[in-house]
């Protein structure tokens, strides 16, 4: 079962728009979020989290909204740049759980076009 | 380099033959993580250590797979008789006990291949 899923495969986006990468989950004890960035031949690397209680966090070029009644989060980066091409993966965790393991999905591969 | 080191990045094996992984990860990082990621997915979480104890295995891990931390610093992950299915990419975590999701370091990966 996928708890953690994003729909879309890829996006491609023009040099100084925005782009926003969606994801959506279905286990309500999940009470924190976060967005991995992972070029290839890498691990990937943290980006930014939200927690269940907050319904926005944002940091620069990146900010991240979460719906908790919709069970969807997305991620928005504005202005796009070359260098934000890369796979975008969502991740979840459930704290009470203990062992902080993340729940990821399937990414999405962000093109920008210059 | 402070990061979470794995060895070697790649491997190649012939099916029904052993594999061992190693990660290295930050050094006063006391849980250690292993996932796998499969292509066209996210990674999956196959175990956990805090310290040198392992605390939770996924049911990914079948009894092919045995993994340790001995004296809680690096760690081993082993394949016994792979499969064709073996081939992803293993990572490797860590972070602190105490620390936030923000200190989750993820190495660079060994890719398997099993032909």
């Amino acid at each position: 079962d996928q708890q953690v899923k994003q729909n879309s495969p890829s996006l491609s986006v023009q040099e100084g728009r925005i782009s926003i990468l969606n994801c959506d989950y279905t286990n309500s004890m999940f009470d924190y979020f976060l967005w991995y960035k992972k070029y290839p031949a890498e691990g990937p690397t943290f980006l930014i989290s939200i927690s269940s209680i907050k319904d926005k966090n944002e940091d620069g070029r990146f900010t991240v909204f979460l719906n908790k009644s919709a069970k969807h989060l997305s991620l928005h980066i504005v202005p796009s740049q070359p260098g934000d091409s890369a796979v975008y993966f969502c991740a979840a965790s459930a704290r009470i759980q203990g062992a902080q393991k993340l729940v990821f999905g399937q990414g999405t591969r962000l093109t920008i076009n210059p | 380099d402070t990061g979470v080191s794995q060895d070697p990045r790649h491997k190649i094996t012939k099916r029904g033959q052993n594999v061992t992984f190693r990660c290295d990860p930050i050094s006063e990082h006391n849980r250690l993580y292993w996932y796998r990621q499969t292509l066209g997915q996210g990674p999956e979480f196959l175990t956990y250590f805090q310290n040198e104890a392992q605390l939770e295995k996924s049911r990914l891990l079948s009894d092919r797979f045995s993994a340790e931390r001995p004296k809680g610093s690096f760690s081993t992950l082993e394949i016994q008789r792979t499969e064709q299915g073996d081939s992803a990419m293993y990572l490797c975590a860590s972070r602190t006990i105490q620390g936030s999701f923000y200190g989750y370091t993820f190495g660079s990966g060994t890719r398997l291949t099993v032909v």
